[in-house]
């Protein structure tokens, strides 16, 4: 158990729709990133947040947005959903930005299938 | 340019011998971390080790080491004993960036099969 938690675990909806992914990171981690696996296109980086703030962009879609609160739990918001939006959505925390430290822990993933 | 690349899609080594996984990576940064991460099949990220731009032996963690060649931008995980345990999907990612500002890219990763 990394001690990132992620609901839902699975996410079943409709083209159209709009869906938010829920993260908590580890007690004391600061910084929450979100990524994106697809069978087609592997493990792809979205958005990082640290202490609130965003910090960095990857392949992030427009339809698609997050943001960190207080409290440091973070949500990620799909919307307009796409079949092509199908994967599984994962959420990794660490200590700082990334700076000096290592490892980034991973939540164990959302589902999100859109039929 | 891809950022990270993966060359051996799948990989298959006898229970008990060492094996290789290949990552090489392009960056203009000076700063940078790499890091190696394990996915099982049940899903889960799991994180294997990392090694620093800057750091100058090659990183262990257990049966774990990473052979990092910097003039060759490259950083290969070596497993060493594999156990039928290990057969999973490996990633190699990048970290780049300064101070506060990073981005992660990963590789296609490598699917290892370790036989009985």
């Amino acid at each position: 158990d990394s001690g990132v938690t992620q609901t839902p675990k699975h996410l079943i909806t409709a083209t159209g729709q709009r869906v938010t992914l829920r993260c908590s990171p580890r007690s004391g981690d600061l910084s929450v990133y979100w990524y994106q696996q697809s069978l087609d296109q592997g493990l792809q980086f979205l958005i990082q947040y640290y202490n609130g703030e965003e910090r960095a962009k990857g392949n992030i879609l427009e339809r698609f947005s997050a943001q960190q609160f207080p409290d440091l739990h973070s949500e990620l918001n799909l919307s307009s959903l796409e079949l092509g939006d199908s994967a599984l959505y994962f959420c990794a925390s660490s200590r700082t930005s990334g700076g000096e430290v290592g490892e980034q822990f991973f939540g164990p993933g959302t589902r999100l299938t859109v039929l | 340019a891809q950022k990270i690349t993966q060359t051996q899609p799948g990989m298959f080594v006898q229970e008990k011998e060492a094996v290789t996984l290949d990552c090489t990576y392009d960056t203009s940064d000076q700063s940078y971390g790499l890091f190696w991460y394990k996915q099982p099949s049940s899903g889960e990220m799991i994180f294997l080790i990392y090694q620093g731009s800057y750091d100058e032996q090659n990183a262990t963690e257990g049966r774990y080491s990473l052979n990092f060649q910097k003039a060759r931008k490259s950083a290969n995980l070596v497993i060493s004993a594999s156990q039928l345990g290990d057969s999973a999907m490996y990633f190699c990612a990048m970290r780049e960036g300064l101070g506060n500002f990073n981005k992660f890219y990963f590789g296609s990763g490598t699917k290892l099969n370790v036989k009985p």
